[in-house]
């Protein structure tokens, strides 16, 4: 089964604190792509990173940092020193080449930080 | 400027009363793609196209329509809607055939059935 998993249904960190959202994927296909989004309260989707199913290497952007491993089946996203504007609810989302192309997304984890 | 867009962004309706929802995108993309968005439930993918007159079943299609004549357009259509269906829906777009493409996405449409 196609899964996604994103267990932390809604965490609240102080300003400044660094903050990791976790996303844990089920998947039978090797060719996988993975793709965070985030939805501030203004409710618009706004894509963050994407990774293919061959590519683990680690990347940084600014504060974002993004964590793939195949070994756990996880593509983990940490904010470094956490703002007020990272309030939102983010997405983690799976698709995969086997004939379909459809998405799954998780469940989304609604993060807030306090001033 | 390359976007998505919706109409109606909101909608108050009542059960049984057909609607469409309509979505356009700018972009020459192949990809298009219905969701929507429930508490608790996250994104589920309703339908989507791979390119003009070629449709498919995303996870949760029961009780929605789409066509796809023009590249670009998708509208979402409910023959009969139920308040099961009061969500909030986003419809998106990518390029080509590569899956690794991200989506593009509207700004939302709110369904309210009642």
């Amino acid at each position: 089964a196609q899964k996604v998993t994103q267990a932390q249904t809604e965490i609240s960190v102080v300003e400044k604190e660094d903050v990791t959202l976790d996303c844990v994927y089920e998947t039978r296909d090797t060719t996988y792509y993975l793709f965070w989004y985030k939805q501030p309260p203004s409710g618009e989707l706004v894509f963050l990173i994407r990774r293919n199913s061959f590519d683990e290497q680690n990347e940084i952007s600014g504060r974002y940092s993004w964590n793939f491993q195949k070994s756990t089946s996880s593509f983990n996203f940490t904010i470094t020193a956490s703002q007020v504007v990272d309030s939102a609810v983010y997405f983690c989302a799976l698709t995969y080449n086997s004939g379909t192309y459809k998405y799954i997304f998780g469940t989304g984890t609604r993060l807030k930080v306090l001033a | 400027e390359a976007q998505v867009t919706q109409n109606p962004r909101y909608l108050i309706t009542v059960t049984g009363k057909k609607l469409t929802v309509t979505c356009s995108q700018n972009m020459n993309h192949e990809y298009m793609s219905w969701y929507r968005q429930d508490p608790g439930l996250g994104l589920r993918q309703i339908y989507y196209s791979m390119n003009v007159e070629v449709t498919d079943k995303g996870d949760v299609p029961e009780g929605y329509k789409v066509s796809r004549k023009e590249k670009r357009n998708f509208p979402l259509i409910l023959e009969s809607p139920s308040p099961n269906q009061t969500s909030l829906y986003f419809c998106a777009s990518r390029s080509g055939g590569q899956s690794y493409n991200e989506q593009f996405f509207g700004p939302g449409t709110r369904l309210t059935v009642l």
